[in-house]
């Protein structure tokens, strides 16, 4: 299973809007609303933002959103904030009732 | 709360077999999956499998499959994950990783083993 296709890097300035995609084949996220993204920050370990798409855990803040069409996820984040700078990935369910891992993104908050 | 407390960080040699501990706390441990996932230096996440702590049914990633095996002791509370053969490029972080309720994704994760391959 090859990793989901996520850009290398992605960046904006404080208070703006980004966004993250996630690409994958009809097999995984095409065919399936079990996207999750995670926010790794060096050394820890990886925290989940938002899973089934577009669901966010308790204590997440409403600054981040998913979303999806067709074969593509994406991650929003809105009012950018330094905290934000850290590595994104994203995880889809597949039809082999596996999991599979985006190939990252590091945000930089300018 | 909900935690997951790992094992300590290894040192093997290469062709050696490593296994890893996630002690669970806080939850009903045989109602949900763990997952496995492991990150080498600098680079992505990866996905090794899973197992469902109620009845051990394993699933694992064609990439580690004859190599890995993934266990659970259910009045410990604790998973197990065990890699064999070990290669240098088997250098990484190992987390174990739980679900959200009735949803799929990883939302609690241990703090990560450190499992080192040298000569």
């Amino acid at each position: 299973q090859s990793a989901l296709t996520q850009p290398a890097s992605v960046s904006g300035s404080p208070g703006q809007s980004i966004t993250i995609s996630c690409t994958g084949t009809s097999s995984d996220v095409g065919d399936y609303n079990h996207v999750s993204w995670y926010q790794q920050h060096p050394g820890k370990a990886p925290k989940l933002m938002i899973y089934d798409v577009s669901e966010r855990p308790s204590g997440v803040s409403n600054r981040f959103s998913g979303s999806k069409s067709g074969n593509t996820a994406s991650l929003t984040i809105s009012g950018l904030q330094a905290e934000d700078e850290a590595d994104y990935y994203c995880n889809s369910y597949t039809s082999s009732s596996a999991y599979v891992f985006g190939s990252g993104t590091r945000v930089t908050v300018l | 709360q909900v935690q997951l407390l790992q094992s300590g960080a290894e040192v093997k040699r290469p062709g050696a077999s490593v296994k890893v501990s996630c002690k669970a706390s806080g939850y009903n441990f045989i109602i949900s999956n763990l997952h496995w996932v492991r990150q080498a230096p600098g680079q992505r996440l990866e996905w090794m499998g899973w197992i469902n702590a109620g009845n051990g049914i394993t699933k694992y990633s064609e990439e580690f499959k004859g190599r890995v095996t993934m266990t659970r002791d259910t009045a410990a509370t604790t998973g197990y994950m065990e890699l064999r053969s070990l290669r240098y490029e088997d250098t990484a972080v190992y987390y174990c990783a739980r679900p959200p309720v009735g949803a799929k994704g990883m939302d609690v994760w241990g703090q990560g083993t450190t499992v080192t391959v040298s000569s």
